[in-house]
């Protein structure tokens, strides 16, 4: 089954923890990107990556980083979480091009204390 | 800069009735996609339909409807029908000839018996 998975699904941690998100798709798709939504502004980008060492910073990139050292997973890593990062996170993953279907991952549900 | 605006932050529609949700775009891109998704209470992004840009038929997928007015820049969804289980979140999104999909701030539409 084609999909994107992210990992852990909800997560309570505390202020200037590190943690990771892990999101791995089963496409092979080239393109892969973080969002964060919240309340009101829809869904931001964080980051997003074209292929394998390529990423290239979003609308909201402050406080977060990324790495893409294989085609399949892009995690999500923030090195000194906030309360301002409390929100829900989206991976995603699609082939490329301007009218290919963005495949999402099911959320991750972040409470920074 | 590219720009979405959905201008209806919640909706009520009977159960059986259609219903129209409103999608205005901004974009100096020759080409691009159209999308809209579905976010149910469990918090997933569903993809329903996408029309690309020079598409000369009004996409359509089962109930799902795109009525795109590209000289207006609209491409508002209609639902035919509606069924309780439409209650959601639905979010618009265009991407262009970057690599970033747009999304507008969503409407919440409630369906009652």
């Amino acid at each position: 089954e084609a999909q994107v998975t992210q990992n852990p699904r909800y997560l309570i941690t505390v202020t200037g923890k590190k943690l990771t998100v892990t999101c791995s798709q089963n496409m092979n798709h080239e393109y892969m990107s973080w969002y964060r939504q919240d309340p009101g502004l829809g869904l931001r980008q964080i980051y997003y990556s074209m292929n394998v060492e390529v990423t290239d910073k979003g609308d909201v990139p402050e406080g977060y980083k990324v790495s893409r050292k294989e085609k399949r997973n892009f995690p999500l890593i923030l090195e000194s979480p906030s309360p301002n990062q409390t929100s829900l996170y989206f991976c995603a993953s699609w082939g490329g091009g301007a009218l290919d279907e963005q495949f999402f991952g099911p959320g991750t549900r972040l409470t920074v204390l | 800069a590219q720009k979405i605006t959905q201008t209806q932050p919640g909706m009520f529609v009977q159960e059986k009735e259609a219903v129209t949700l409103d999608c205005t775009y901004d974009t100096s891109d020759p080409s691009y996609g159209l999308f809209w998704y579905k976010q149910p209470s469990s918090g997933e992004m569903i993809f329903l339909i996408y029309q690309g840009s020079y598409d000369q038929q009004n996409a359509t997928e089962g109930r799902y409807s795109l009525n795109f007015q590209k000289a207006r820049k609209s491409a508002n969804l209609v639902i035919s029908a509606s069924q309780l289980g439409d209650s959601a979140m639905y979010f618009c999104a265009m991407r262009g000839l970057t690599d970033k999909l747009i999304f507008g701030t969503g409407t919440r539409l409630q369906v009652f018996p």
